[in-house]
């Protein structure tokens, strides 16, 4: 079945440049997306990519997407302490109209 | 304001017992979702609906129902044959065309005694 898969921690310094990557499985996948958890909360979307689409930048976020490898990463510049939470990357199933699996997460941690 | 509302934000149960977790959003979206977060596994899909009167089983459904007799509402049950119902839940909508997003509800973490 669909699988998303994402590494578990990543501990960067404040000010560098955080990359957190996903692969998926599902290559009828149309949409990516990466979510935003602070703890206790909900799910904030962060951004998201079209499967037609290579690169999509918004601010401080850069998402590259390689459909060949089925690679999805999200880059945080000038990472800041606000942005400690955990990342989840998303794909919506191609067969289906709504369905959307989610990966593991991956926890941001931030050092001074 | 529009939005998804989960409550009770902390839900305690004793075991043998069923309980319901509310979910309710006035985004006049089409299709609702409930995920169940443990920690290190990310969320798991364990119901979700396209429309009002009907719905299908995620990836964990067992021990777990739902309805969805208002397209407002998706309240879900956690039963008493769930062995291990101790989790934070999740509930969230999307307007179930091809994108979009799913919005999300605060969550209840839900705690069994």
């Amino acid at each position: 079945g669909e699988d998303v898969e994402q590494s578990l921690f990543l501990s960067v310094r404040e000010g560098d440049s955080s990359v957190i990557n996903c692969t998926y499985t599902d290559s009828s996948s149309t949409y990516l997306y990466w979510y935003k958890q602070e703890p206790g909360a909900g799910l904030q979307l962060l951004t998201y990519i079209f499967s037609n689409m290579d690169m999509k930048q918004d601010q401080r976020l850069t998402v590259l997407l390689n459909k060949k490898d089925k690679h999805l990463s999200l880059r945080i510049a000038d990472t800041q302490t606000g942005d400690s939470a955990i990342y989840f990357c998303a794909e919506k199933e191609g067969s289906s109209a709504s369905k959307i699996i989610f990966g593991s997460g991956t926890r941001l941690s931030i050092r001074p | 304001d529009g939005g998804i509302t989960q409550s009770p934000k902390y839900l305690f149960r004793k075991e043998g017992q069923n309980v319901t977790l509310s979910c309710e959003q006035n985004l006049n979206h089409d299709a609702m979702y409930w995920y169940r977060q443990d920690p290190g596994q990310g969320l798991r899909l364990i119901y979700y609906s396209q429309i009002v009167n009907d719905f299908q089983k995620g990836d964990i459904a067992e021990g777990y129902s739902v309805s969805r007799e208002k397209k407002e509402s998706f309240p879900l049950t956690v039963t008493s044959a769930q062995k291990n119902p101790t989790a934070f839940y999740l509930c969230a909508s999307s307007p179930g065309q091809q994108l979009t997003e799913a919005f999300f509800g605060q969550g209840t973490r839900l705690t069994v005694v």
